[in-house]
């Protein structure tokens, strides 16, 4: 597609439900990164996938969060037994390789996940 | 620890006014720098961004941005405010060895009046 896309684009769970965040990024781009952004905050680097292999995970915060990348494109962030804390707008961005200094990371618009 | 710092929550200019928005990093080598904007219902968008050379970058949408390695920041500036500049921007830094992320800072929220 033209850009990184992110579904849905809106999200309401209750408390100690399980969902998945997906997030298609731009055709042929290799490194594709996961933000939260919590109201009020910069967004915050939870993951970072080069093709399918997770090659940092620093920023999940606990192991409730894991996401995956089977192919290399699509990835899904999966978040169990969810909390309210978990209430935040998560960013998926692309690039077509990561760690090179001259690339752009391309964001998408985000899932609000308001968690009730 | 590495962090980025916008002091500034919230700024209002007049349009046409000039503007400078601050950002301070903490690292103790020089990092790469980013400056974003985001819009309601828009994505992150990159404005310009440093890596080397010259310290005065040229960005989109008339914007500038000055490395000073004595002060640890990169500022933010454009000579005239438009309405459409209304938005949030994002400082963010990448460090060396750290290729594959950004923090950011928390961000600044500008308001534009006619």
């Amino acid at each position: 597609g033209a850009g990184v896309s992110q579904t849905p684009s809106n999200k309401v769970t209750e408390k100690g439900k399980y969902v998945e965040l997906r997030c298609d990024p731009i055709s042929g781009h290799t490194a594709l990164y996961w933000y939260r952004q919590s109201l009020g905050q910069g967004p915050e680097f939870l993951i970072y996938f080069q093709g399918t292999g997770a090659a940092d995970d620093s920023g999940l915060p606990n192991d409730r969060f894991f996401a995956v990348r089977p192919e290399g494109s699509v990835s899904t962030l999966k978040i169990q037994r969810t909390e309210r804390g978990d209430s935040a707008v998560y960013l998926c961005a692309s690039s077509p390789r990561g760690g090179a200094l001259n690339t752009e990371a391309f964001f998408g618009q985000g899932t609000r996940l308001t968690v009730v | 620890a590495q962090s980025v710092t916008q002091p500034d929550i919230h700024i209002t200019v007049s349009e046409g006014a000039s503007l400078e928005l601050r950002c301070n990093y903490s690292y103790g080598a020089t990092p790469y720098l980013f400056w974003y904007v985001q819009s309601p219902g828009q994505g992150l968008q990159l404005l310009l961004k440093y890596f080397s050379g010259d310290t005065l970058v040229q960005g989109i949408k008339g914007f500038e941005a000055e490395f000073k390695r004595s002060q640890s920041s990169f500022n933010l500036r454009k000579p005239s405010v438009h309405w459409s500049d209304a938005a949030e921007y994002f400082c963010a830094v990448m460090f060396s060895g750290g290729y594959n992320k950004l923090i950011f800072g928390a961000g600044t929220r500008l308001a534009v009046h006619p």
